[in-house]
């Protein structure tokens, strides 16, 4: 079936240092893929979007490129501020037949000032 | 403005009670959505609706009915409420064709 891997949490940091969260995905199917992001006491909200191979996505300093080889879909940022302190969600759209959204399992990352 | 919202964002219940959680949007977005959030696993989808009268199965639907009786609104129930539904409930609509989906503030419910 389709699913999502991420890294698990809770991620500690410094401020100023760089972020990577990893995301494998599996699915049959021509996915779109996102990055969500939850900050405390919300409902997730988008942070990015690509629906193509080989595209990357970006949104307030974050990036991530659909690797179709690799089947991943890493986010990064080069320098992280205590205001990114949030969970953050690798998900998939596994086709355009389906409205379906599958979630990961979330990645808490904290960032300490 | 807040486009989803939920209701209510509390909730305590007994075990064996009936419990309706309620979603409204104003997103005019056909599609509606509720998922369960619990650490570990992340946000998992219960029942979804693509309009109004509808609904469908989602990954985990056990123990959980929705209705979509309007455009608006899509709830989320619990006829016999079990501790295991303790947890934060989420409302999401979603535009098909730009497939992004906007959640609501969650729900958090305890069941004792």
């Amino acid at each position: 079936g389709d699913s999502v891997t991420q890294t698990e949490g809770p991620v500690t940091l410094s401020e100023g240092t760089s972020l990577t969260v990893n995301c494998s995905y599996e699915t049959k199917q021509y996915p779109t893929l996102f990055w969500y992001v939850q900050y405390p006491g919300e409902g997730p909200q988008l942070l990015f979007k690509v629906p193509k191979a080989n595209e990357k996505g970006s949104n307030r300093g974050f990036e991530a490129t659909y690797n179709k080889e690799a089947t991943s879909f890493h986010l990064q940022k080069a320098s992280v501020q205590e205001s990114d302190s949030a969970v953050y969600y690798c998900a998939l759209r596994p086709s355009s037949n389906t409205n379906k959204v599958v979630f990961g399992t979330g990645t808490r990352l904290q960032v300490l000032p | 403005e807040a486009a989803v919202t939920q209701s209510p964002r509390n909730k305590v219940a007994v075990t064996g009670g009936k419990v309706t959680l309620s979603c409204n949007q104003t997103n005019n977005h056909n599609n509606m959505y509720w998922y369960r959030q619990d650490t570990g696993h992340g946000l998992r989808l219960i029942h979804y609706s693509y309009g109004a009268g509808s609904t469908e199965k989602g990954d985990i639907p056990d123990g959980y009915k929705a209705s979509r009786p309007s455009q608006e609104n899509f709830s989320l129930i619990l006829e016999l409420a079990t501790p295991s539904q303790t947890s934060v409930y989420f409302c999401a609509s979603g535009d098909g064709d730009n497939y992004e989906q906007y959640f609501g503030p969650g729900t958090r419910l305890t069941v004792l």
